[in-house]
């Protein structure tokens, strides 16, 4: 069974420019979540989606946003960069909570992005 | 509010010497789910354990055994007989136990160096 994949795995912006990261959950995971990973903040919690809709968000600016789509694949953009931005993204995709494993988040490879 | 913290920044052994890394955690709910998840030089996050709050009982894995203590609030990760293959930056999380995945909350991380 093929893992999260993220695409790109690098990306070199500069200030003020957008940025979509594609993220492809685990085949049958509806569950797809954000993080951020920081050498300062370590991981943290981006949003979650679950059926196309937004389920949780972290404690980010509006400038970070995501959606997902019919088949589960999600994007996150992240608009008008600034350098603090600068990290690894890593999206993580789940089962169902019914599924009796509930939580149990594979994570892909991420994408580190890179603001000039 | 829900906090993990791990006390030890970096470990290093020399191989086949077993290693404990510490995770204590915060929270308030009274069902929860702990973690743990290695991350090697890759960036991929690989999940470990999941240990849901109302079981207690120690779990053995491999050179993999993991500590939970629900009256210290701990769930300590010991590796036995360490090889250079472990040598990755360790991270125990925390998350509610409720309907739906809920966040992760992560700490800091503990980096490993096994020598050989």
């Amino acid at each position: 069974k093929a893992g999260v994949t993220q695409t790109p795995r690098y990306l070199i912006k500069t200030r003020g420019q957008q940025v979509t990261l594609s993220c492809s959950p685990i085949s049958g995971h509806r569950s797809v979540s954000w993080y951020q990973q920081t050498p300062g903040q370590g991981l943290q919690f981006l949003f979650e989606y679950f059926s196309e809709t937004q389920r949780n968000k972290g404690n980010f600016p509006g400038r970070f946003s995501g959606r997902q789509f019919s088949n589960s694949r999600s994007e996150m953009n992240v608009s008008t960069l600034e350098l603090g931005d600068s990290a690894l993204y890593l999206c993580a995709s789940s089962l169902e909570p019914t599924s009796g494993r509930a939580n149990e988040q594979f994570f892909g490879p991420g994408t580190r992005l890179t603001v000039l | 509010a829900q906090k993990v913290t791990q006390a030890q920044t970096e470990i290093s052994v020399v191989e086949k010497e077993d290693v404990t890394l510490d995770c204590v955690y915060e929270t308030r709910d009274t069902t929860y789910y702990l973690f743990w998840y290695k991350q090697p030089p890759s960036g991929e996050l690989v999940f470990l354990i999941r240990r849901n709050s109302f079981d207690e009982q120690n779990e053995i894995s491999g050179r993999y055994s993991w500590n939970f203590q629900k009256s210290t609030s701990s769930f300590n990760f010991t590796i036995t007989a360490s090889q250079v293959v472990d040598s990755a930056v360790y991270f125990c999380a925390l998350s509610e136990a409720k309907a739906g995945n809920t966040p992760l909350v992560f700490g800091k991380g503990t980096r490993l160096s096994v020598i050989a």
